[in-house]
């Protein structure tokens, strides 16, 4: 299985702000995704880190706000840009170890906890 | 389109089984799954099941699926204390290309003495 870690664990940031949350897995990955978990609700996905090039970007979500940057096959970092109160939020990391077989394992990262403020 | 739904709360008595349900929209979806969420902690995947089976049994957890009405559930057998969590199920359709996983709003299971 693969591990991941997420840095920071958790921040109070001020509006207007931007906060980047950095997502390294222990081994190399072919996929690996941001996620957004709002207060008491569900996972929504943000975009696909794809490496070497743009990440590819969930409705709703758009680059200028959440640019995103995968520069290996085991390390992503997502940016919240401009934070306003409603971008609090739990922000998660998931990586695939195999591209394109429907089974495998989704892995979670811990996760990073923004307040703003 | 893409939805799931399930039941938001569940409180059960320690020993007795827990149900988890959810519906699903996505009928091209292959897997379906079950990841457990405690508190402060990351998801981790407890269970899956393809969609050519009924039912999957691992140890206390039982996942019945029916394809027809896009219901699926999460059986636990003799609930613990140590099984208060959000849990959560997840689709994952062929639009997404099998890697993308679409979420329920999760149900809070509490166990009490």
């Amino acid at each position: 299985s693969a591990v991941i870690s997420q840095k920071p664990s958790r921040d109070i940031c001020q509006r207007g702000t931007s906060l980047t949350i950095q997502c390294q897995v222990d081994s190399q990955v072919t996929m690996m995704f941001w996620y957004r978990q709002q207060p008491g609700q569900s996972l929504t996905l943000i975009a696909t880190a794809n490496q070497g090039s743009e990440a590819t970007y969930e409705s709703g979500f758009v680059i200028d706000k959440f640019p995103i940057s995968r520069p290996n096959l085991t390390f992503s970092t997502l940016t919240v840009s401009n934070m306003s109160p409603e971008d609090s939020s739990i922000y998660l990391c998931s990586v695939v170890s195999r591209q394109g077989v429907p089974r495998d394992e989704q892995y979670f990262g811990p996760g990073t906890r923004l307040t703003v403020t | 389109g893409e939805d799931v739904e399930q039941s938001l709360f569940l409180s059960v008595r320690e020993g007795d089984s827990s149900v988890i349900n959810c519906t699903y929209t996505d009928s091209s979806s292959t897997y379906l799954y079950w990841y457990k969420q405690e508190p402060g902690a990351g998801l981790q995947l407890l269970t899956y099941i393809f969609s050519n089976m009924d039912m999957k049994q691992d140890q206390r957890l039982t996942v019945l699926l029916n394809k027809k009405d896009k219901h699926l559930s999460l059986r636990i057998a003799d609930t613990q204390t140590g099984d208060s969590a959000i849990y959560f199920c997840a689709e994952s359709p062929l639009s997404g290309g099998y890697n993308k996983l679409i979420f329920g709003a999760g149900t809070r299971l509490a166990v009490h003495p």
